[in-house]
């Protein structure tokens, strides 16, 4: 069975902390993704990446950035969390040219 | 660019009774779709999904989605909801080609009464 982890299931921090968000798979898979989910907006990208050190902005970048130093883990950076950051954070991961991606369960985190 | 329209936010249905969950998409380039499931305080899983072939796809837990290609739809079904189907319903579709990213729509929450 495929496993996504994410580094944790709830977060608190301070508007203005800087934000680290973790995510290994043990697939093997190319690719990578971040969403973040809201009621009534569903899912929406905010990075992806389809090879080690490599990454694309998604639908929603802003106040986000991404590292992927190795191919197993992929970390959502938020430099200086702000209250409207407060969503669910959902990792994915899919081999390349495949269409299913699998997800982790989810980061809750809450910006005050 | 792709979009995706979930037409019900909640739809409630008694145990028993069949539900349909409505999905309508955008696209000018031909897509996959998929729908996930999300249980309470849990990833998304997939479902079922429709790449090509016949244009009725099964999935787990007893549910179907029939890809309407004249009406943009991928409408999902099952035809006697149990307690255990109370979850968020996610449809998304990917294009067959370019970017590997899937498109979401806003999810429908099915709530089932006893």
């Amino acid at each position: 069975d495929v496993k996504v982890t994410q580094s944790s299931r709830y977060l608190v921090k301070r508007t203005g902390e800087k934000v680290f968000l973790e995510c290994v798979q043990d697939m093997d898979h190319e690719n990578m993704f971040w969403y973040r989910q809201d009621p009534g907006l569903g899912l929406r990208l905010i990075y992806f990446s389809y090879d080690v050190k490599m990454k694309e902005k998604g639908d929603i970048p802003e106040g986000y950035s991404v590292s992927r130093e190795k191919k197993e883990r992929f970390s959502l950076i938020l430099e200086s969390a702000s209250t409207n950051q407060t969503s669910m954070y959902l990792c994915a991961s899919s081999f390349s040219g495949r269409e299913t991606q699998y997800f982790g369960p989810g980061t809750r985190l809450l910006v005050l | 660019a792709q979009s995706v329209t979930q037409l019900d936010s909640q739809v409630p249905v008694f145990e028993e009774a069949p539900v349909e969950l409505r999905c309508n998409y955008s696209s000018s380039v031909s897509v996959y779709l998929f729908w996930y499931v999300q249980y309470p305080n849990q990833g998304l899983q997939l479902l079922l999904k429709y790449l090509s072939g016949s244009t009725l796809v099964k999935g787990i837990n007893g549910f179907e989605a029939e890809f309407n290609k004249s009406q943009t739809s991928f409408h999902l079904r099952k035809p006697s909801v149990h307690i255990s189907d109370t979850a968020e319903y996610f449809c998304a579709v990917k294009d067959y080609q370019g970017a590997q990213k899937l498109v979401f729509g806003q999810g429908t929450r099915l709530t089932i009464n006893p």
